[in-house]
Parts: C-alpha cells; structure tokens; sequence
C-alpha cells in the first residue's frame, strides 16, 4: 500500500462548488503540506502543517483553507471552486532525514477542473 | 525572477548520451540542495540530494556552486528509463522546517 494516499485522483467540478480534497500517511510524519503544480510554474505551497495544532499559510494560500483532523489526516479545502483552481495537487510529507536533510514524500495527485 | 530557475527543455538525447542540466536559485542564504525526478502525471520522488563537496549516485553526478548560485545534475549512459522531468529543490535555511521552493523543471527525453 502507497504511504501517501490522496483520494480523490481526478475531480470536474464547476464554478462556485466546494471541493475538499483528502491526504493521508502511513509513514507517521509530523510535517504534511499542500502543494498545486501548473505547466512550467513548478509546485508552489498552499498551506503546512507541522503537527495536529499547527497550520501554517504557504505562498499561495487565499481561496483555500486545511484541516489537520489527525497526524495522518490534511484535508484541503476550495470553499468556492474558480477556473484559475484547475490544477494538480499534491500532499506532501516529512520527517527528519539523514544529515538533517528533510526529504519529502508526495502522494500520487489529484487532478481538479474547474469548469 | 524566479527563485529558481531552470531550463524547460525538452532535452532530446539518445540512448548512451551524457546530459547535464543547470537551475540557479536567488536566496544567496540557501543551505540544502536537491533533485527531484518526476515521470508523466506521476509524483515528484526525490533523485539526490546535493551537497557542497559534489555528490555521485551510479551514473549521477550533482554539484554545487555557491559562488554563482547554481546547482548541475550530469546525467551519463542515458537509458531511457531516465526520460521524465527533473525538478531543482532549494531550502533556503531559516526557513521553519523542510520549507521548498521548485523549479519548473527540465525535461528530458531519450530516444532509442
């Protein structure tokens, strides 16, 4: 079974909608992030969290918010879906590595459209 | 500019080939480097990390220069298992945490 799991993969919906996306670990990291990738943009930060009481903005935060049910739950949430939220996104966790480099490990994705 | 920039490519290579690619970052104050591989429509996973003395991982070689702010990832015997795109990661210290900042990417395609 994947460590990250995001679910759902792929997502339509229409303008002014509420979407929650879910992310989930088994690797029992403290450190889970939210992360959007477009065309030729790289992965910017929405939102991170360093451990159940800890929820941080990232760059690109307005229009979303998260939920940290749990240390293996981040939720992200578009409380009223626009177009410029198509996008792929990823969860994210860490934990601290070798050399106290912290790797991140990705879920596998979810598609979103906005229509 | 970007915080860090890298060429999109694509990189077309043959089978056999050495390729390099280049990504420079703008926080002079960065202090961790990496590569990220990530194939089609799939998740970034991280390739190596990139430390100051330079870094060989079998047929990859990452380099460090701080003096002008660049990161290199050489690539040699191209198999075309390696197509995908390759993300420059910096974490700029002083950050809280494991804090990221991407590239775009660069993209490579070896052909048979």
């Amino acid at each position: 079974d994947a460590d990250v799991t995001q679910t759902p993969r792929n997502r339509i919906t229409k303008t002014g909608k509420r979407i929650m996306l879910e992310c989930s670990q088994t690797k029992g990291h403290d450190r889970m992030y939210w992360y959007r990738q477009d065309p030729g943009l790289g992965l910017r930060l929405i939102y991170y969290s360093f451990d159940v009481k800890d929820i941080n903005k990232g760059e690109i935060s307005d229009g979303y918010s998260v939920s940290r049910q749990a240390q293996a739950k981040f939720s992200l949430s578009l409380e009223s879906a626009i177009p410029n939220q198509t996008a792929l996104y990823f969860c994210a966790t860490s934990d601290l590595g070798e050399a106290e480099v912290y790797e991140q490990f990705f879920g596998p994705g979810t598609r979103l459209t906005v229509l | 500019r970007k915080e860090v920039e890298q060429d999109p490519g694509p990189f077309n290579v043959p089978e056999g080939a050495t390729v390099a690619f280049n990504c420079t970052y703008s926080n002079s104050a960065s202090q961790s480097f990496f590569w990220y591989r990530q194939d089609c429509r799939k998740e970034p996973k991280l390739l190596m990390s990139v430390y100051s003395s330079g870094n060989e991982d079998g047929r990859f070689t990452a380099q460090l220069n701080r003096a002008s702010q660049y990161i290199s990832l050489l690539i040699r015997d191209s198999k075309l298992s390696d197509s995908a795109t390759y993300l420059c990661v910096v974490n700029p210290r002083g950050d809280a945490g494991n804090m990221l900042t991407f590239g775009g990417g660069t993209r490579l395609m070896v052909k048979p």
